[in-house]
């Protein structure tokens, strides 16, 4: 059974802190991809990355930043944490496919509902 | 710079009756791929259906069908015989994009789809 998985469903800290969201995957899937999730407003994407080391903006990046070290693990950074980064945080994965490539479909860890007071 | 646009915030349809999710997408690139994603109030993501650029026939995955044009860049969700368990939040999103080798993926804001007995 596939899966990706987020170190905590539920997060609360405070304004200022750094925080660590962690993502596993265990597809051997060289994309990985993190949102936050506002009611209204979709999946937004924040950093993905298509392989060990590698990452792209997304389109909500300020605030954030990205670790990959190794190909199953994916971490998001809140530098300093503020009540604004309060979200539902998503990480998916999907294998990697060329341009004009077929059908990858994402799977999606089970969300981290982060809180900053 | 690619955007997807889902128009409908919120839906509602009779039950056993068909229903239309509207997409509309923008992009430059030729070669891309388009995605509707289903989540249900427990909050998971569920992968529904895919459509390629190049593909020629509309994709179809059981009661689910996706009407794409692309001419008019849209790329509708048609749900038939609508069942009390389609309720849920509906996602459309597009792959593609020069970033990441072309594995960009995102999402558009989202339908809200109620199904009444």
């Amino acid at each position: 059974d596939v899966k990706v998985t987020q170190s905590s469903r539920y997060l609360v800290k405070r304004t200022g802190e750094k925080v660590f969201l962690e993502c596993v995957q265990d597809m051997d899937h060289e994309n990985m991809f993190w949102y936050r999730q506002d009611p209204g407003l979709g999946l937004r994407l924040i950093y993905f990355s298509y392989d060990v080391k590698m990452k792209e903006k997304g389109d909500i990046p300020e605030g954030y930043s990205v670790s990959r070290e190794k190909k199953e693990r994916f971490s998001l950074i809140l530098e300093s944490a503020s009540t604004n980064q309060t979200s539902m945080y998503l990480c998916a994965s999907s294998f990697f496919v060329p341009r004009g490539g077929g059908n990858t479909e994402a799977f999606f860890g089970q969300g981290t509902r982060l809180t900053v007071v | 710079a690619q955007k997807i646009t889902q128009t409908q915030p919120g839906m509602f349809v009779q039950e056993k009756e068909a229903v239309t999710l509207d997409c509309t997408y923008d992009t430059s690139d030729p070669s891309y791929g388009l995605f509707w994603y289903k989540q249900p109030s427990s909050g998971e993501m569920i992968f529904l259906i895919y459509q390629g650029s190049y593909d020629q026939q509309n994709a179809t995955e059981g009661r689910y069908s996706l009407n794409f044009q692309k001419a008019r860049k849209s790329a509708n969700l048609v749900i038939s015989a609508s069942q009390l368990g389609d309720s849920a939040m509906y996602f459309c999103a597009m792959r593609g994009g020069v970033s990441g080798g072309y594995n960009k993926l995102i999402f558009g804001a989202g339908t809200r789809l109620a199904v009444h007995p």
